[in-house]
């Protein structure tokens, strides 16, 4: 079983919808916790990140992360066609030795 | 600054054939990570430099070698392609701190197909 399980879609919205992106995970070291958005050829770019449980806001995103059910969501509101990417979780443990797993990804489409 | 820079864009290899993928990156990053990305599979890491001079293995290290040059550079060689080793390959490279939420940064990968 994968550490960190992330359904890959496809998932195509309309424009202006809110998007609910997820992962849940199994290692209950990990601490930090990110989304990397990923553009068609190109590779990932940093989008969020948190540290620990709670939320965090930036913009028209907003992460959450669950640390007692190990389940991570980036919601992104009000989507825009530019939005359409793949979209990355990573995550890590405390030390600064630990190594980023990653999600598989979820492709997402925001349609005009 | 270029940021992350990987050659070649795209490569088609032979069964048997040997190649290295190169990687620089102009930010002074400690840190650089070679990553291979599959359809199913996301993200995995083949081998990490933590720093000029060190290099450890990841997730999936069977069939790669690894060279940190110096601070700047990282190369990944194939000796002796498969069809498995058929990937986009990504070059990353990160600051060295205590927290390690330190973004990572990715080049634009090479295309890379093993007939």
């Amino acid at each position: 079983q994968k550490e960190v399980e992330q359904d890959p879609g496809p998932l195509s919205v309309p424009e202006g919808a809110i998007v609910s992106l997820n992962c849940t995970y199994s290692n209950s070291a990990f601490q930090y916790f990110m989304w990397y958005r990923q553009y068609s050829r190109k590779g990932p770019e940093l989008l969020m990140y948190t540290y620990s449980s709670g939320n965090k806001e930036d913009g028209r995103f907003t992460a959450q992360v669950d640390k007692s059910s190990k389940y991570i969501s980036l919601f992104i509101r009000d989507s825009q066609p530019s939005d359409s990417a793949t979209y990355l979780c990573a995550m890590s443990g405390e030390t600064s030795g630990s190594r980023l797993t990653f999600g598989e990804g979820t492709q997402l489409t925001v349609n005009p | 600054n270029a940021g992350v820079t990987q050659t070649p864009k795209f490569q088609v290899l032979k069964t048997g054939q040997s190649m290295t993928l190169q990687c620089a990156q102009d930010m002074n990053h400690n840190s650089m990570y070679w990553y291979r990305q599959d359809p199913g599979m996301g993200l995995r890491l083949i081998y990490y430099s933590a720093s000029e001079g060190t290099t450890d293995k990841g997730e999936v290290p069977n069939g790669y070698n690894v060279s940190r040059l110096n601070k700047r550079e990282f190369s990944l060689r194939l000796e002796s392609a498969a069809p498995s080793q058929t990937s986009v390959y990504f070059c990353a490279s990160r600051e060295r701190g205590e927290r390690t939420y330190n973004e990572q940064f990715f080049g634009p990968g090479t295309r890379l197909t093993v007939l």
